[in-house]
């Protein structure tokens, strides 16, 4: 069966430190597509990146990275030196590729607060 | 359009009467979802059309949903005789094309259910 897991429900850091959401999912394709969506207080999913499983390489984009791990079926994310701006609730998401739907499998979230 | 859509933005409606959900996609997409985010419950896939059909509608939560979109274009979530426990945010998201492939997702801003 197919399942994204977030283990961490709130994380609270200091404005410039690092920190690190995790993210494990479960699927039995051997296509498929990861996904981290931001939903700021707002509350529109803002999408930051989409890797498919025939990409291991890491990903930085500016203070953000992300380590794909396919041993370990994770997919983690990292924000470099914080900001009060990244305070939102972060969602990972699988979509398998084989399945006709192509329906976002999503985590429960982890809300983010960074504190100035 | 440019984006997704949704309307309206907010919706109060008194337990029991019908309400209707609006989501435009962006024009070309031929694939469109409908998620529901309810409190502490994260983002729960309901249904999704490729075209105008609907081959999955398994997602719903109980009969007195349902949804249809026609012209390949506009969709519409009908929920009947609307209880407290469906008040939740109410999200469409589109794709080029489901399946085969990834296209990466447009999501709305959502429309707000709340049943009082």
């Amino acid at each position: 069966a197919q399942k994204v897991t977030q283990a961490q429900t709130e994380i609270s850091v200091v404005e410039k430190e690092d920190v690190t959401l995790d993210c494990v999912y479960e699927t039995r394709d051997t296509t498929y597509y990861l996904f981290w969506y931001k939903q700021p207080p707002s509350g529109e999913l803002v999408f930051l990146i989409r890797r498919n499983s025939f990409d291991e390489q890491n990903e930085i984009s500016g203070r953000y990275s992300w380590n794909f791990q396919k041993s370990t079926s994770s997919f983690n994310f990292t924000i470099t030196a914080s900001q009060v701006v990244d305070s939102a609730v972060y969602f990972c998401a699988l979509s398998e590729g084989r399945r006709s739907q192509g329906n976002l499998i999503f985590g429960k979230g982890t809300k983010l607060s960074v504190k100035p | 359009g440019a984006g997704v859509s949704q309307s309206p933005s907010n919706k109060v409606t008194e337990k029991g009467k019908d309400v209707e959900l609006r989501c435009d996609p962006i024009s070309g997409h031929t694939a469109l979802y409908w998620y529901r985010q309810s409190l502490g419950q994260g983002l729960e896939f309901l249904i999704y059309f490729q075209g105008n059909s609907a081959p999955d509608k398994s997602g719903l939560p109980s009969d007195r949903f349902s949804a249809e979109r026609t012209g390949g274009s506009v969709s519409t979530l009908t929920i009947q005789r609307t209880q407290q426990e469906d008040s939740a945010v109410y999200l469409c998201a589109s794709s080029l094309n489901a399946g085969q492939g990834n296209y990466g997702y447009t999501f709305g801003s959502g429309t707000r259910l709340t049943v009082v």
